[in-house]
């Protein structure tokens, strides 16, 4: 079944640490997006990536880090810059087009130690 | 620029009444609205959309959608509540392949 894997489900990062969460899509959609999701505040836009070898800022990108060398992936790192990163992070992807729905991950839920 | 206001953070409503989340839209150009649903520690999951033509989409789970352009709204309704329908909502309005969404509604179903 073609859908979009996030690894790990659950992440623990100490102060000062750098740590990467992985997204994979087998869907052969060309954009992916990371979100932030905190309680009570919806889905926030971090990165998100029309095409290969390129990707845009969101609304909140301060503090993390993306890269898309492939099509399938689309890993995010969250660096010690990002001074409040506990959260659920959602992985999407689509083909891109303005009327298509994105197809989301189970996300990864990151909690300072 | 565009937004989405989603009206009341919490619906509760009893098993087998009527469900009724509000959605009100900002878009610049023709909006493409979404509905999407999240179950606890998962991702969304789309319900429905509205891209262009008839104004009321039917979506899964009994669930539909109208879109009404004079008042920029996009509510959501389910004429009868199932218990597995408790979960968090999500409006979305789309343009150039970037999504805004709302801050959700937790729905209850109460026995």
């Amino acid at each position: 079944d073609g859908g979009i894997t996030q690894s790990p489900k659950y992440l623990f990062r100490k102060e000062g640490q750098n740590v990467t969460l992985s997204c994979e899509q087998n869907l052969n959609h060309d954009a992916m997006y990371w979100y932030r999701q905190d309680p009570g505040q919806g889905l926030r836009l971090i990165y998100y990536s029309q095409i290969v070898n390129d990707f845009q800022k969101g609304d909140i990108a301060e503090g993390y880090s993306v890269s898309r060398e492939k099509k399938e992936s689309f890993p995010l790192t969250v660096t010690s810059a990002q001074k409040n990163p506990t959260a659920f992070y959602l992985c999407a992807s689509s083909t891109g087009g303005r009327n298509q729905p994105q197809h989301f991950g189970d996300g990864t839920r990151l909690s300072i130690l | 620029a565009q937004s989405v206001t989603q009206l009341g953070s919490h619906v509760s409503v009893s098993e087998g009444a009527l469900v009724l989340l509000r959605c009100n839209y900002s878009s610049s150009v023709p909006p493409y609205l979404f509905w999407y649903v999240q179950y606890p520690n998962q991702g969304l999951q789309l319900l429905l959309k509205y891209t262009t033509g008839a104004t009321l989409v039917k979506g899964i789970n009994g669930f539909e959608a109208e879109f009404k352009k004079s008042e920029t709204s996009f509510h959501l309704t389910k004429p009868s509540a199932h218990m597995s329908d408790a979960a968090e909502y999500f409006c979305a309005v789309t343009n150039a392949g970037k999504s805004t969404f709302g801050d959700g509604t937790t729905l209850t179903v109460k026995p």
